[in-house]
């Protein structure tokens, strides 16, 4: 079964609002969470990386004050889109890092479908 | 630097039909290579990984090899399926951490 979840699956919003995404490590702890932006027939791209307890690590490129990301649990990690504009539309992925296991296992959410009108 | 290159799709296929989906790396270091899968409207799930040189991954039917004298990892299933039709995405991790994918590679399989 899913062990990352996501909420909501989908959200459509107005410009200039803001909207929190969230995704959780369903049975394990995960100290480090990915969030990844996909438009539509491309590829991922990494945004952020999101690590409990400390700020998050932004990929060049990605504004910050625009993409919030707060990791406060060792199971919840948040990404906030603030004054959301039609260009941010996207499908938004995160990913969390399953501690024990090879470095390289990472579980993906079912990801967030924003839609800005 | 890191990069996944893989080959541009669409692609459609008959059902029971052979389907290689090429891809290929740029990487520093030894990385370990991922083929993902996305159903229409779902993330990714991973399909299969392979994590040194001759490794060969496999699940479901599916299987990509680990050749780092060609710096590939193509994807491969002797007989497909119309529930195989998906976004198929090649990926590589150097660090644990951040993850490269190629482009996606979109599959129809017909009846």
């Amino acid at each position: 079964g899913a062990v990352v979840s996501q909420h909501p699956s989908r959200v459509i919003c107005k410009s200039g609002t803001s909207v929190k995404i969230e995704c959780r490590s369903l049975d394990f702890q995960a100290t480090t969470m990915f969030w990844y932006r996909q438009f539509p027939k491309q590829s991922l791209m990494l945004m952020a990386t999101s690590n409990e307890g400390s700020k998050a690590t932004y990929e060049q490129g990605v504004e910050k004050d625009k993409f919030l990301i707060n990791h406060a649990s060792l199971t919840l990690s948040t990404l906030t889109v603030t004054s959301a504009h039609p260009e941010d539309s996207s499908f938004y992925i995160c990913s969390a890092r399953r501690p024990g296991q090879n470095t390289d296992t990472q579980y993906f959410g079912p990801g967030t479908r924003l839609t800005v009108l | 630097g890191n990069s996944v290159t893989q080959m541009e799709g669409p692609v459609t296929l008959s059902e029971e039909a052979f389907l290689t989906i090429n891809c290929t790396y740029t990487a520093t270091g030894y990385p370990s290579l991922f083929w993902y899968v996305q159903y229409p409207g779902e993330g990714l799930q991973l399909l299969l990984k392979a994590t040194k040189a001759d490794d060969k991954g496999s699940n479901k039917g599916f299987e990509a090899t680990y050749r780092k004298e060609t710096t590939s990892f193509h994807l491969e299933k002797g007989s497909v399926q119309v529930s195989d039709s998906a976004v198929y995405f090649c990926a590589l991790s150097n660090t644990g951490n951040q993850f490269y994918f190629g482009t996606g590679t979109s599959l129809t399989v017909i009846p």
